[in-house]
């Protein structure tokens, strides 16, 4: 089982600023992963796809990028509608489908 | 649009078997794709359960597989789990969603439902 590790647990930061999340994968799954945003009592909504392609209407401040075991999810300048939990999701080698633990990104 | 629809009893009691359907509007899914189970304890993160295709062949997570089955049917436009054996560890909200052609990642999720093991 390919095991993802997300860091920073949490990520306090200003509207406006940017923010860049990390996404270790404990071996290569080349650029098959995905990004996901989710907010307090809602379901997961896909970002970002085969490492970096940006899903239908998902805003341009998102942009994914990496390959291998190191990805990288940036937010370039923060929205208070962005403020949420982020996971990545491996798809190389599955059964299983595996996620990260997730980064809370809140308000500093 | 493609919308997704979980149903099921809300509470389960220790050792019995948790049953889940997910409804699908504004896709058949018998046109392709796969169909996914994904649960989410509360305040923790996501596990992916297992998936189905539109073909009916399943795909179940190792660490569940003893334990659960996933079926379509498409002539209702559905899919469904069945999660046995269950305890309070298994308490979680459960989404189903629409796992990509391949399997790969959920473009479509369900609002998702949560179900609590308890006696």
């Amino acid at each position: 089982e390919i095991v993802m590790t997300q860091s920073p647990a949490t990520l306090s930061v200003s509207p406006g600023e940017r923010a860049t999340l990390s996404c270790r994968a404990s071996q290569s799954v080349s650029s098959n992963l995905a990004w996901y945003q989710q907010k307090p009592g809602q379901a997961p909504r896909l970002l970002i796809y085969g490492a970096s392609t940006r899903a239908t209407d998902i805003p341009a401040r998102f942009s994914g990028s990496g390959s291998g075991t190191e990805f990288t999810l940036t937010i370039s300048s923060l929205q208070s509608e962005d403020f949420a939990v982020y996971y990545c999701q491996q798809y190389n080698n599955w059964p299983p489908l595996t996620f990260g633990g997730g980064t809370k990104v809140e308000i500093k | 649009q493609v919308q997704l629809q979980e149903s099921g009893p809300g509470l389960v009691k220790p050792s019995e078997t948790l049953s889940l359907t997910c409804a699908v509007y504004g896709y058949s899914i018998s046109s392709g794709y796969y169909w996914g189970w994904i649960r989410q304890p509360p305040g923790k993160g996501l596990e992916w359960i297992g998936s189905v295709a539109h073909s009916g062949n399943t795909y179940y997570n190792p660490s569940l597989k003893s334990r659960v089955i996933i079926s379509v049917d498409t002539s209702k436009n559905q899919f469904s789990l069945r999660l046995s054996s269950v305890t309070a560890a298994d308490t979680a909200v459960f989404y189903c969603a629409r796992v990509g052609r391949f399997g790969e990642y959920s473009g479509y999720w369900g609002q998702g439902t949560l179900v609590t093991v308890s006696s």
